[in-house]
């Protein structure tokens, strides 16, 4: 079976630090990873994918994420946080069996303050 | 500006209504997805649509019908909904299953209340 784990419901961080928001998956074959960000009132944005290759994968304004296979984790991350950044973020995997579905995991909210 | 576009934004209906919620894609995109989704909460699947056919059903009650017109349309009519079925209601798409890399496009979604 597929699925991911967020296990904060919630992260705070100062504007300019860094930010990290955790992910660990379970897959029983090769992990197809996502991670989405949504803000109020819209739907979940695309922000980076692991599929191959190299383990620190980068995506939109300015996250990162970082596959860690033996830890099977894969930590979404920023050098300096924005207040902007605020927002609900998901981490995702695509199932094996069907490759049209995707599960989620619960959601950590992230606030970054001035 | 998303590329899935979703109407209306928003809709207050009676459980005796009967509604349609729309959404549209041109990316060329051969699946296409219902969520719903409560506040703070992660999308869950309703139903998948690849190459206009249905293949998967979440189990979800009858009271919400998709259907797939063309491969660039997908409605989910409504009717005799009730209170809990208040959520905003996503759609999204991504290319077939031929290309795991392909992440899903998402919409910003329908809010539905229901009286």
């Amino acid at each position: 079976a597929q699925s991911v784990a967020q296990p904060e419901d919630q992260v705070n961080v100062a504007e300019g630090n860094p930010l990290t928001v955790k992910c660990t998956y379970s897959v029983s074959g090769n992990p197809y990873l996502f991670w989405y960000v949504q803000y109020p009132n819209r739907g979940l944005q695309f922000l980076l994918k692991y599929i191959t290759g190299d383990n620190l994968v980068k995506g939109s304004y300015g996250f990162e994420a970082e596959f860690n296979k033996s830890q099977t984790s894969f930590h979404l991350k920023k050098p300096s946080a924005l207040v902007s950044d605020s927002a609900l973020y998901f981490c995702a995997v695509r199932a094996q069996y069907n490759f049209n579905k995707f599960y989620f995991g619960s959601g950590t909210k992230l606030n970054v303050k001035p | 500006d998303t590329e899935v576009t979703q109407t209306p934004k928003h809709l207050v209906m009676g459980m005796t209504n009967k509604k349609s919620l729309k959404c549209e894609q041109h990316m060329g995109h051969r699946a296409m997805y219902w969520y719903k989704q409560k506040a703070k909460k992660p999308p869950e699947l309703m139903f998948v649509y690849s190459y206009e056919k249905l293949s998967i059903n979440e189990s979800v009650p009858s009271r919400f019908s998709p259907e797939c017109p063309n491969s660039s349309l997908l409605n989910l009519h409504l009717h005799a909904l009730q209170p809990e079925d208040s959520a905003l209601y996503l759609c999204a798409s991504s290319q077939d299953s031929g290309n795991v890399a392909q992440p899903q496009h998402f919409g910003d979604g329908t809010r539905l209340s229901i009286l």
